[in-house]
């Protein structure tokens, strides 16, 4: 198994433009998870889906940013338009459930100037 | 509101050494508590998990303690090695959201 795949691996794009970032779940896996790292917040959880469907996305900042499972294997975040306080890295993770951990992808490292 | 809270932020063992890393939860409904392992430009990968009816578990080198009338669990890796240098991140887990510690970013030296 190849585990969670993201792309790309590195963005940069300048202020106002639309990104997207994207996630390919393991395979057998139900629950999708969207995590931002920065040196001053950390980990934080953004939204999360079960079997496709969103259940909480209360950790999404702002009405910029939006994410969609279209089917059971892919998620996209888009952030539009992007600001430099955006700049972070953007992981996704995987999970068959409640029961197990998470595995989550390397990670999409996101600068926005 | 921080719901986890890991010390200390940073650790230098010598190689062979012990490396504790400590946290404190607020949230008595968490239901389990893993620790993650990071490399440079990698995503956080599981190390070892327990849940709170439990006071330790072991695996290889790594060992959680886990005090559930203090809210308070750690770390310990035994016979520290230099390729364990990485960032650890200590977490908590209610339902599906699982909210994750600062991190110790530990340096085991030669």
């Amino acid at each position: 198994d190849a585990g969670v795949i993201q792309s790309p691996r590195h963005e940069v794009t300048e202020m106002g433009q639309e990104v997207t970032l994207r996630c390919k779940l393991i395979s057998g896996h139900n629950s999708l998870f969207w995590y931002r790292q920065t040196m001053m917040r950390g980990l934080e959880l953004l939204i999360y889906f079960n079997n496709n469907v969103p259940i909480d996305d209360s950790g999404m900042p702002e009405d910029r940013f939006s994410a969609k499972m279209p089917n059971a294997s892919f998620s996209t975040l888009k952030i539009q338009p992007s600001e430099p306080r955006d700049s972070a890295v953007y992981f996704c993770a995987s999970s068959q459930g409640q029961l197990y951990g998470y595995t989550f992808g390397s990670g999409t490292r996101l600068t926005v100037v | 509101q921080q719901q986890v809270k890991q010390s200390p932020q940073s650790l230098i063992v010598q190689k062979g050494g012990i490396s504790i890393i400590n946290c404190a939860y607020e949230n008595t409904a968490f239901d389990y508590f893993p620790w993650y392992q990071q490399f440079p430009g990698k995503g956080p990968a599981l190390l070892i998990a327990i849940r709170p009816d439990v006071s330790e578990k072991k695996e290889g080198r790594f060992t959680i303690s886990f005090n559930k009338s203090a809210k308070q669990f750690s770390l310990h890796i035994m016979d520290s090695q230099p390729g364990d240098s990485a960032t650890y991140f200590c977490a908590a887990r209610r339902y599906q959201k699982v909210t994750f510690g600062t991190g110790t970013k530990l340096q085991v030296i030669p």
